[in-house]
């Protein structure tokens, strides 16, 4: 089974502190996604990558930059977070091949104060 | 852009059947997802279907495709209260990314 990890379910941050969000998958995908949710607004692409050192910014970027040293592992940043960065982060990988459906972590939901 | 469209919720009986609908708009998609998504948790991936498809049936799901229409539907038959959560279609676009709808809320009543 294909499995993606999030380092925290619950995260508590201040206004203005650099927040690190990491995601790991086990099945060599290539692709790596960050979405976040909000009610309402459904999932909305930050960031992906589709490949270790490659990323491409997604729907709302502004705010936010990602790391993919490995293959394995893509990080989420918030340079200095804000309250509007309140969300449930999500994290997907997937394969470079069809039928290119994305596996889910469980989530982090990040609350700024 | 593409833009993947469901109702906002639904609501039925334990036992009884449910069905959700999306409509989609890019008509060269290869494949449609439904995913579901329990309070509190990430998105788990239900079914798939490819579009030279009509039907795919996988236990108590039935997924049916309306290519002419671009609609995708997803039954599900004696809808349980384990049942209860969002749902979520998805179409893929360029770069292997996927559109998702904004998701159906389904509950189920005892």
């Amino acid at each position: 089974d294909v499995k993606v990890t999030q380092s925290s379910r619950y995260l508590v941050k201040r206004t203005g502190e650099k927040v690190f969000l990491e995601c790991v998958q086990d099945m060599d995908h290539e692709n790596m996604f960050w979405y976040r949710q909000d009610p309402g607004l459904g999932l909305r692409l930050i960031y992906f990558s589709y490949d270790v050192k490659m990323k491409e910014k997604g729907d709302i970027p502004e705010g936010y930059s990602v790391s993919r040293e490995k293959k394995e592992r893509f990080s989420l940043i918030l340079e200095s977070a804000s309250t509007n960065q309140t969300s449930m982060y999500l994290c997907a990988s997937s394969t470079g091949q069809g039928p290119y459906e994305q596996y889910f972590g469980p989530g982090t939901r990040l609350t700024v104060t | 852009g593409e833009d993947v469209e469901q109702s906002l919720f639904l609501s039925v009986r334990e036992g009884d059947s449910s069905v959700i609908n999306c409509t989609y708009t890019d008509s060269s998609s290869t494949y449609l997802y439904w995913y579901k998504q329990e309070p509190g948790a990430g998105l788990q991936l239900l079914t798939y279907i490819f579009s030279n498809m009509d039907m795919k049936q996988d236990q108590r799901l039935t997924v049916l495709l309306n290519k002419k229409d671009k609609h995708l539907s997803l039954r599900i038959a004696d809808t349980q209260t384990g049942d209860s959560a969002i749902y979520f279609c998805a179409e893929p676009n360029a770069g292997n990314m996927l559109t998702f709808g904004g998701g159906t809320r389904l509950m189920v009543k005892p």
